[in-house]
């Protein structure tokens, strides 16, 4: 069975740069047939899509975000990894990783709340 | 910036239908965007109910259901239950490599 776990620090001071880690357990990182995508959302506010990779390399990004976002992976430690810089306090939010495909994500890990501040 | 508009909330009640909008501030949402439904219970993971258009994730029950109305993407629950009641997200492939959710729609079942 698939499992994603979100890793990272939970605490990041405001115009530094968060570093997530994903790592996927259960099954391949490596697969052509998936993508592999970051998803954040705000306490008590709605999901917002962050970016997704393929194991080819090909990265997407929200446009919103793409001048803060890196999203990369290590296909041998089976993991992917999300870099947001430049935080400020509106960056505070629990972050999911999932698998992306057919328009979804499924599974999504547990979720990794990052706060914001100094 | 397109933005992907969903009713704020909804209630129904036990055993009543209800049926949610997904649509985009610049024209008509079509199979083409492959919408696909997220349920969110506080605290909890979001869950795959619907994707591209109208399959319904695997383990979901047949009260959920997908299409497209107008020019809108929709989310239907027939015979809602108590365990309904939850956020519902809409997710929409905008093109060129670009996702985005809706604001989400609280569901009230009383």
């Amino acid at each position: 069975q698939l499992q994603l776990q979100e890793s990272g620090p939970g605490l990041v001071k405001p115009s530094e740069t968060l570093s997530l880690t994903c790592t996927v357990s259960g099954g391949s990182i490596s697969s052509s047939s998936y993508h592999w995508g970051w998803v954040r959302q705000p306490p008590g506010k709605g999901l917002e899509w962050l970016a997704t990779i393929h194991y080819s390399g090909t990265t997407y990004y929200n446009p919103s975000l793409k001048s803060r976002v890196i999203i990369s992976m290590d296909t041998a430690k089976d993991q992917f990894s999300l870099k947001l810089s430049s935080v400020t306090s509106a960056d505070t939010a629990v972050y999911y990783c999932a698998r992306h495909f057919d328009h979804r994500f499924d599974p999504w890990g547990q979720g990794k709340l990052v706060t914001v501040s100094s | 910036q397109t933005v992907v508009t969903q009713e704020p909330s909804f209630a129904v009640s036990p055993g009543g239908t209800v049926t949610l909008t997904c649509g985009l501030s610049s024209g008509s949402v079509s199979t083409t965007n492959y919408p696909s439904w997220f349920q969110q219970t506080p605290g909890q993971t979001p869950r795959t109910l619907i994707y591209t258009t109208n399959t319904r994730s695997s383990g979901v029950p047949d009260r959920f259901s997908g299409s497209i109305l107008g020019n809108k993407a929709a989310l239907t629950i027939t015979g809602a239950q108590a365990d309904d009641e939850s956020d519902y997200y809409c997710f929409l492939y905008l093109g060129s490599g670009v996702w985005v959710f809706g604001g989400g729609t609280k569901v009230t079942v009383l």
